[in-house]
């Protein structure tokens, strides 16, 4: 049982390129989250999928697409990345009828 | 020692003394807090939650404590390890989101441990 995984753990890009971030977990739960986390800050919830087939818009979702490809699998894309786009990227996700979320260990973007 | 909200984002605490870390809501229709520790380069973990219909509650060596009269919610940490070098969040849920699940973060403390 690996939980939430993340994929990649590290990545650069230039202005302008795209790219996908992955997320996957194994405990089998419905809901599933995006966060952002900029230094000095707290998370800011990107987009998230409340359940599989469902996707919604969070606090900051603009520059980003998600993809609820099945039950494990949630991923962000980055169409054109932005330099105010380097952040780290957390994945979550949290079992209907409880309220705790689950993290994976974060990815971490830098745009140059 | 003891933290004063997001105002003041370090907490520099003696290894075997007790940690009080605070967090101010934001919301008065908030029906869930949930407190995560946050180790240098890794994701968030679960520490302890309460429900607004509580005051108290307490696990293996913390305890949270809500004040819905002033906003206010605090973890307590009992005889503070070098392993608690972290920072801690503080989250709210809204009353009406148990579908979506949305939580939302305070910016954070970052509790330090001298040996």
């Amino acid at each position: 049982n690996a939980g939430v995984t993340q994929t990649p753990k590290f990545q650069v890009l230039k202005t302008g390129q795209s790219m996908t971030l992955q997320c996957a977990q194994d405990m089998n739960h419905n809901s599933m989250y995006w966060y952002r986390q900029d230094p000095g800050m707290g998370l800011r919830l990107i987009y998230y999928s409340a359940s599989e087939g469902t996707t919604d818009k969070g606090e900051v979702p603009n520059g980003y697409n998600v993809s609820r490809l099945n039950k494990r699998e949630f991923s962000l894309r980055l169409e054109s990345a932005a330099p105010s786009q380097t952040s780290v990227y957390f994945c979550a996700s949290r079992i209907a009828g409880h309220y705790e979320q689950y993290f994976g260990p974060g990815t971490r973007l830098t745009v140059t | 020692g003891e933290s004063v909200g997001l105002h003041l984002p370090t907490l520099s605490v003696q290894e075997g003394d007790n940690s009080i870390i605070n967090c101010a809501y934001s919301n008065s229709a908030s029906d869930y807090f949930i407190w995560y520790k946050q180790e240098s380069g890794k994701g968030p973990q679960f520490i302890i939650d309460i429900r607004s219909n509580m005051d108290k509650r307490q696990g293996q060596r913390v305890t949270v404590l809500l004040n819905k009269t002033v906003k206010h919610l605090s973890l307590q940490i009992a005889a503070t390890q070098p392993g608690d070098s972290a920072v801690y969040f503080c989250a709210e849920r809204l009353h009406g989101s148990s579908n979506t699940g949305k939580l939302i973060f305070g910016q954070g403390t970052t509790l330090q441990v001298k040996p």
